[in-house]
Formats: C-alpha cells, structure tokens, sequence
C-alpha cells in the first residue's frame, strides 16, 4: 500500500513570494491534516479535513496561508506571502478517519532566505 | 503552555540493554496515547498506542505504560537495537480534539 505522498520534499524561496506544498494521502483515507514542524519541535496541526471540508482550521494562520482538498482526495497548502519564520518541514498526514491512527509524509523542508 | 511535555530532549542506551522513555501531560481530557519515531527527513511513523482504559499495551520489543493517577506515560524498548535510534514523539488526543505532540526525544542506541 502506497503511502502519504508529498511533493515537493524540498523548496527554498526568498520572502515575500508564494509557496505551494501538495499532498495525496493513502488511498481512502477521508481525514487528511497538515501539521508544522518547527526544528525541535514536535508537529503542530495547521488544518484538518474530513472529505473536503476543512472542519480545524483554528491554528492556521489566514492572513497568509491557505489550503484546499477540492474533490477530497489531495490536498495543496499555500503561503503568500512567505515570511522568514516560515522555514520549516510541512507535514501530511492522513487516516482513515478522524480518531484513527495518522500516517504521515515524508514532509516538505522550507527554508524562506 | 506545553500539554505535552518530553523532558529528556535525549537519551543513550547500549544495545541489547531497556530504553525507557518517558513523557508528562498536563490535561486530564486527554484518553489517547501514541508513540511515534521519526527518522531524519522522514515523516514521523507510528509506533504504538494506549487507550486511557488500560495501563499496559505491548507490541513486540515496545511496550506503553500509562500512568493516569500521575498524567505519566512511557515507552519501554526491550532489547535496544541501533536501528531503533531515532526520535521518539509522545502524542495524546480527546475526543475529536487535535493530536498534542511533545517536543521528542532523540534516542541513541550504541553498539
């Protein structure tokens, strides 16, 4: 079984400028989560859908990120404009439903210069 | 305010001998426990998980002790292997609350 896949794994970008992050989860999985993983850190959850609607959102900062899971399935995590606090692994995860255990990604490394 | 809380940032241990790793929560809500190990530039991997119901689950070398009288839980890798060096996530749950993460523990097994 194919695992949580995210693309890219790494991007470095100068501030100011938008980044997009994507996410397929394991296949039938409906709840998919973005998490942020500051160095030292453990993960800290952004937003989480349930199919496509974002249903946590509570943590996401919407002033400059955004995130969309059009049809439920993959899922695209956007920031614009990109902050130098903003350097960091983005984490997917996904299960098979909302109090079930979470597989992640491998994550995408940012670094903002 | 950290709910979850891995005081130990690292720990060594020689192989063949107990890892034991261990974590603190400060919210009484919370009724479900995991270990996850993550591997550099790998995404975190599940390991093991409790149930507040029960104060001992074991799978293999690992084994979870939950504490709910002391908000203490742990993690007992018997016996260590190199590839068991990683760092090691302690995570709880309420409900359809969240997943909480302490800040982890790197784990070093030396031959």
């Amino acid at each position: 079984e194919a695992g949580v896949v995210q693309s890219p794994r790494y991007k470095i970008i100068e501030k100011k400028q938008p980044v997009a992050f994507w996410c397929n989860p394991i296949s039938g999985h409906n709840t998919l989560y973005w998490y942020l993983q500051n160095l030292g850190q453990g993960p800290e959850l952004l937003i989480r859908y349930e199919n496509e609607e974002a249903v946590d959102d509570s943590q996401l900062p919407k002033d400059r990120f955004s995130a969309e899971r059009l049809k439920g399935v993959d899922s695209t995590l956007k920031i614009q404009p990109a902050e130098l606090g903003d350097s960091a692994v983005y984490l997917c995860a996904s299960s098979p439903g909302p109090q079930e255990t979470q597989y992640f990604g491998p994550g995408t490394r940012l670094l903002v210069l | 305010d950290q709910q979850v809380k891995q005081n130990s940032p690292s720990l060594s241990v020689q192989e063949g001998r107990i890892s034991i790793l261990n974590c603190d929560y400060t919210n009484s809500m919370f009724d479900y426990f995991l270990w996850y190990k993550k591997y550099p530039a790998e995404g975190p991997t599940f390991l093991i998980s409790i149930s507040s119901i029960k104060d001992k689950n074991e799978d293999g070398r690992f084994t979870v002790f939950l504490n709910k009288s002391a908000k203490h839980l742990s993690l007992h890798i018997v016996p260590s292997q190199p590839g068991d060096s990683a760092v090691y996530f302690c995570a709880a749950s309420s409900g359809n609350t969240p997943l909480v993460f302490g800040k982890g523990t790197r784990l070093s097994v030396i031959a």
